[in-house]
């Protein structure tokens, strides 16, 4: 079947770079996408790789490699307000499958 | 305000009663979709719509119904409901054109299943 691997939880301190992965097994490529989730919030749309290498988007990026089934979503400049779930999704626009999340906590 | 709703967002029902959680989005968006949250679990896709009439299942579609009737609404029906649908239900919707695959997602709806 189709999943998508994350780390259950991550902690960092403020002003820290964190780096939370994902690896997938699918069948087909269509894009990685990140989503970020607050408690009790709904999820919001941070980056989408189609194709291999960085995007940049802030103090976010995310990388992609096709060949090795891999993603990772890099946060810089580590703020209490990105203390959240994230998730990957695999997937164009109608269909989309989600990791299972990553627990961020950011102290102090 | 470009925006999805859903209503109720919050509901506790009994086994077997009918319900409709319904989902609307103001930014002429073609496609939408229905997830469910639960912990663990991540958000599983139930049911997805690229257009009006047109829908196709997710992951988790039993138990479950939707219709696309107009571009902007997209119901979640849940014939007879049972306790293990107990979960959080986002509608979410999304617009091919811009080539970010960028879904927009609803408050959620806290649905219980006695």
């Amino acid at each position: 079947g189709q999943s998508l691997e994350q780390p259950s939880e991550v902690t960092a301190v403020e002003g820290a770079i964190v780096q939370i992965n994902c690896t997938y097994q699918t069948s087909g490529f269509y894009g990685l996408s990140w989503y970020q989730q607050h408690d009790g919030g709904a999820p919001t749309f941070l980056s989408y790789n189609a194709l291999d290498g960085l995007e940049e988007t802030g103090r976010f990026s995310s990388f992609l490699s096709r060949s090795d089934s891999y993603g990772y979503l890099l946060l810089q400049e580590l703020q209490m307000k990105d203390s959240a779930s994230y998730f990957c999704a695999w997937g164009n626009t109608d269909k989309l499958i989600f990791g299972t999340g990553t627990r961020l906590q950011v102290f102090p | 305000e470009a925006q999805v709703t859903q209503n109720p967002r919050y509901l506790i029902t009994v086994t077997g009663k009918k319900l409709t959680v319904t989902c609307s989005q103001n930014m002429n968006h073609e496609y939408m979709s229905w997830y469910r949250q639960d912990p663990g679990l991540g958000l599983r896709q139930i049911y997805y719509s690229m257009n009006v009439e047109v829908t196709d299942k997710g992951d988790v579609p039993e138990g479950y119904k939707v219709s696309r009737k107009e571009k902007r609404n997209f119901p979640l029906i849940l014939e007879s409901p049972s306790p293990n649908q107990t979960s959080l239900y986002f509608c979410a919707s999304s617009l091919t054109a811009t080539g970010k695959h960028e879904q927009f997602f609803g408050p959620g709806t806290r649905l219980t299943v006695l």
